[in-house]
Formats: structure tokens, C-alpha cells, sequence
């Protein structure tokens, strides 16, 4: 069966300071992934997704980036930290094939910036 | 665009009451359709889903047709427990595989004994 970590689960970083979340997947090939983000009180807002290594597509200009290095790996990253980027991080896959298809979630990472 | 409307809660129930979350969407296209629950520190979990119209996806004893004269996809459950308690999205998807989700704001359901 397929499994989808992140890490760290929790975070707390001054502001201005770097940021790398990671996210990777098992039990499945050549999947999409996507980073949302889940601000407090609010919905969740994609932020990037990919359909392939090295290929990243951005739904929202902000200072964040992803990267793909691996198939099953998924990595959101800042340089400078803002306030504004507290919230809860969720990473997710799909079946790549397939279109019109469910996502399934991994635990997400709580990131709390002072 | 794509957007999702549901309503936000909190909406409280004692247990055994029957439980309605209305969301309504507006997407291009012919999208699919799903329910996600998320727990108290948790990701989201996928409760159900439909692909197409007059589909009427099921699981854990919560139910939602997908009405699309009425671009409408509630949730349902006829007797709700306190384990139910967590927050309820709606969310779709229209696009070519590769799209993300699109969400609604959630609607936190608190049930009391």
C-alpha cells in the first residue's frame, strides 16, 4: 500500500530564516505531488504541484519554492521566512495517469514563525 | 474559476442527530467530487467521492449525491457519534489530471454526548 511522509511534524523558526520541508512517498511510481498550505481559520490553497522530476508548477507568487530532486520526493523550501508563513503544510499525491482523481494527504507539518 | 461554498460552522449536534453539510461548487467542465475529514492535528483523509452525475458516494455511514442540476454534493449521515467530530471539506477537482484540489473553507462539526 502507499504511504506519504513529512517532516518535520512541528517547526517554530524566527523570522528571516531558512525553511525546508520534506515530503516522500512509498508504494507508488510516478505520482503528482503538491504542497497546500492551511492557514488558521481558513481553507486550504494549493501552492505547487508536479507531475515529474524537476518539474514544478506554482499557483501562488510568494516567497516559496519546491523542488523534485527524487520521483517520490517533494521538498518546499524559503530562504527568509515572512510571519505571514505560519500555518499547517500539507503535502499530497495522485495517480498521475488517471485524470479527475482523489489526492491522498500525508500528516502535514505545523510551521510557526516568530 | 473553480470555487467551492460550504457552510462554516461551527455546527454542533448532540449525538445520534442527523447531519447535513451543504456544499454547492461552480467548475468548468464535468469535475469530480469529494468529501475530506480532517482530525485534530491531522492531515486530511478522503471520506468519499463521485465521479459523475447522480453518483452517490459512501463510506462510514456518511453519504453525498452528486447533483449536478443543482451543482450540489451534501453530506449526510443519519446518526452521528462523537468520534464524527473533526472538520468537513467539500473540494474538486475539473482539470486534466495534474490539477491540484479546489476546497472549501471546511465546516467544523462538534458532537456532543
Amino acid at each position: 500500500s502507499q504511504t506519504i511522509h513529512q517532516w518535520p511534524a512541528t517547526l517554530v523558526q524566527p523570522v528571516g530564516s531558512p525553511l525546508s520541508l520534506e515530503c516522500t512517498v512509498e508504494g507508488t511510481s510516478n505520482p503528482n505531488l503538491y504542497w497546500y498550505r492551511q492557514a488558521a481559520g481558513r481553507g486550504l490553497q494549493l501552492l505547487f504541484y508536479s507531475v515529474g522530476i524537476g518539474q514544478i508548477s506554482s499557483e501562488v507568487p510568494q516567497n516559496l519554492s519546491a523542488s523534485r530532486p527524487q520521483d517520490r520526493q517533494f521538498i518546499l523550501s524559503s530562504k527568509k521566512l515572512l510571519l505571514s508563513d505560519s500555518g499547517f503544510y500539507l503535502c499530497a499525491w495522485s495517480v498521475r495517469a488517471a485524470p479527475l482523481v482523489e489526492q491522498y494527504f500525508g500528516p502535514g507539518t505545523r510551521l510557526t514563525v516568530t | 474559476g473553480d470555487s467551492v461554498t460550504q457552510m462554516e460552522g461551527p455546527v454542533t449536534l448532540s449525538e445520534e442527530a442527523f447531519l447535513t453539510i451543504n456544499c454547492t461548487y461552480t467548475a468548468t467542465g464535468y469535475p469530480s467530487l469529494f468529501w475530506y475529514v480532517q482530525y485534530p492535528g491531522e492531515g486530511l483523509q478522503l471520506l468519499l467521492k463521485a465521479t459523475k452525475a447522480d453518483d452517490k458516494g459512501s463510506n462510514k455511514g456518511f453519504e453525498a449525491t452528486y447533483r449536478k442540476e443543482t451543482t450540489s454534493f451534501h453530506l449526510e449521515k443519519g446518526s452521528v457519534q462523537v468520534s464524527d467530530s473533526a472538520v468537513y471539506f467539500c473540494a474538486l477537482t475539473s482539470g486534466g489530471g495534474a490539477d491540484g484540489l479546489t476546497f472549501g473553507k471546511g465546516t467544523h462539526l462538534i458532537i456532543q454526548p
